[in-house]
Parts: structure tokens; C-alpha cells; sequence
């Protein structure tokens, strides 16, 4: 089975600070690994994903994702953080084949507070 | 395009009483998902369907959860009875197939009552 752990619940920032979302996750076999955003009254967006090939993945709006195997860890990082980017985001992950495949599991989110 | 629609968006019922969610998946996506999210939680898939087959539905609680997909477009979440317990957020998702990104709906917030 795979897990997901999330390890800050919130994270507040200054406005134009660097910021880093920890994630972590536990599998015996092949992952796919997700950053997915939510916006308030909004639905989940995915904002970046690792398949295969390169370990650090981008997003159109600034925000990057290493995957790290050795450690297991996928941690999101921005270099300069704004106040539109107020949200929870969630890390997920899914087996990369199998029945379960597509089949995401969720960590509990992280809510980022970009203050002025 | 269109996104993934629920509806209703929110819900307010007292215990025992029967509940439905309606989601309309984005057109020509065959891999639709209900999700369960608790308050400070992750989704949690309840079940998968691919077309009209529910492929995956080991953690939808069958006995009082079921839910069908007719046609293999549209899809509905029934409970019944409901209990305090499942007031949560009910997310749909839909996917061109399992390998493909998933778009998810607004969500149904459930309160019971």
C-alpha cells in the first residue's frame, strides 16, 4: 500500500519569500507522484507531476517539484511566493501500474498563507 | 470546454435520511472517481469506474454507500441512511482513462444533522 504524509499543515509566508511544502511518501513498488492545488471554493487543480524521465518537474506558474527516490520525498518549492498563491495543496501519489493504477491517495494537505 | 459538474454543491439533511450526488464528467473522459474528504483531510477514493464497470470500489462502505454510472457518462452517489458521520465533501473526478490526468467538480458539501 502507499502513503502520503504531508508534514506542515500550514505555512505562512511573506509575500515574495521563497517557500518550500514538504511531502513524503511511503510505496514498495513504482509510484506516480502529484502536486494538486485548491483554491477556497474551488475544486483540486493539479499543478505538477512526475511520471518518469527528468526528477525535477516545472509548472506554468512558477512552482517546482523534485522527486527525490532515495529519499522519498517530492517536495514543492517556489522561489518567490504571491498573495495569489493563498491555497491548500495536496501531494498524492498512485502505483505507476497495476490494478490500482490511476487511483490517487492523498496526503492531508498543506495550507499556504502568503501574507502581505 | 466544460468542467466536471456536481451538483448540488451543498446539503443539508438530517440523520436517516437518504442523500444523492449527481456529477456529469467531462465529455469523452471513459474514468470517472468519487472521492470522500473529510475536514482537514485528503480525498479518499470511494470508487472507479471505467465506462459504466465500477473497476475499483474496495473502500466504498456498501452497506449503506452504493452508486452506479448508466450509460457510462453521468454518475450518482447515493447514502442511505445517512449518519452524523458522513458530513463531509464528495468530490468527483473524471480522466480520459486511468493514465491521464484526473479534473475534479466543485464538490457536494454534505452536513448532517
Amino acid at each position: 500500500a502507499q502513503s502520503v504524509t504531508q508534514l506542515d499543515s500550514q505555512v505562512p509566508v511573506f509575500e515574495e519569500a521563497p517557500v518550500e511544502l514538504r511531502c513524503n511518501y511511503s510505496s514498495s513498488v513504482s509510484v506516480y507522484l502529484f502536486w494538486y492545488v485548491q483554491y477556497p471554493n474551488q475544486g483540486l487543480q493539479l499543478l505538477l507531476k512526475y511520471l518518469s524521465g527528468s526528477t525535477l518537474v516545472e509548472s506554468i506558474n512558477g512552482f517546482e517539484a523534485e522527486f527525490n527516490k532515495s529519499q522519498t520525498s517530492f517536495h514543492l518549492r517556489k522561489p518567490s511566493v504571491h498573495i495569489s498563491d493563498t491555497a491548500e495543496y495536496f501531494c498524492a501519489v498512485s502505483r505507476s501500474y497495476g490494478g490500482s493504477q490511476g487511483n490517487l491517495i492523498f496526503g492531508k494537505g498543506t495550507k499556504l498563507s502568503v501574507k502581505p | 470546454e466544460a468542467g466536471v459538474v456536481q451538483s448540488p454543491r451543498y446539503k443539508i439533511i438530517e440523520k436517516k435520511q437518504p442523500v444523492a450526488f449527481w456529477c456529469n464528467p467531462i465529455s469523452g473522459h471513459n474514468t470517472l472517481y468519487w472521492y470522500l474528504q473529510n475536514l482537514g483531510q485528503g480525498p479518499e477514493l470511494l470508487i472507479r469506474y471505467e465506462n459504466e464497470e465500477a473497476v475499483d470500489d474496495s473502500q466504498l462502505p456498501k452497506d449503506r454507500f452504493s452508486a452506479e454510472r448508466l450509460k457510462g457518462v453521468d454518475s450518482t452517489l447515493k447514502i442511505q441512511p445517512a449518519e452524523l458521520g458522513d458530513s463531509a465533501v464528495y468530490l468527483c473526478a473524471s480522466s480520459f482513462d486511468r493514465d491521464y490526468e484526473q479534473y475534479f467538480g466543485p464538490g457536494t458539501r454534505l452536513t448532517v444533522t
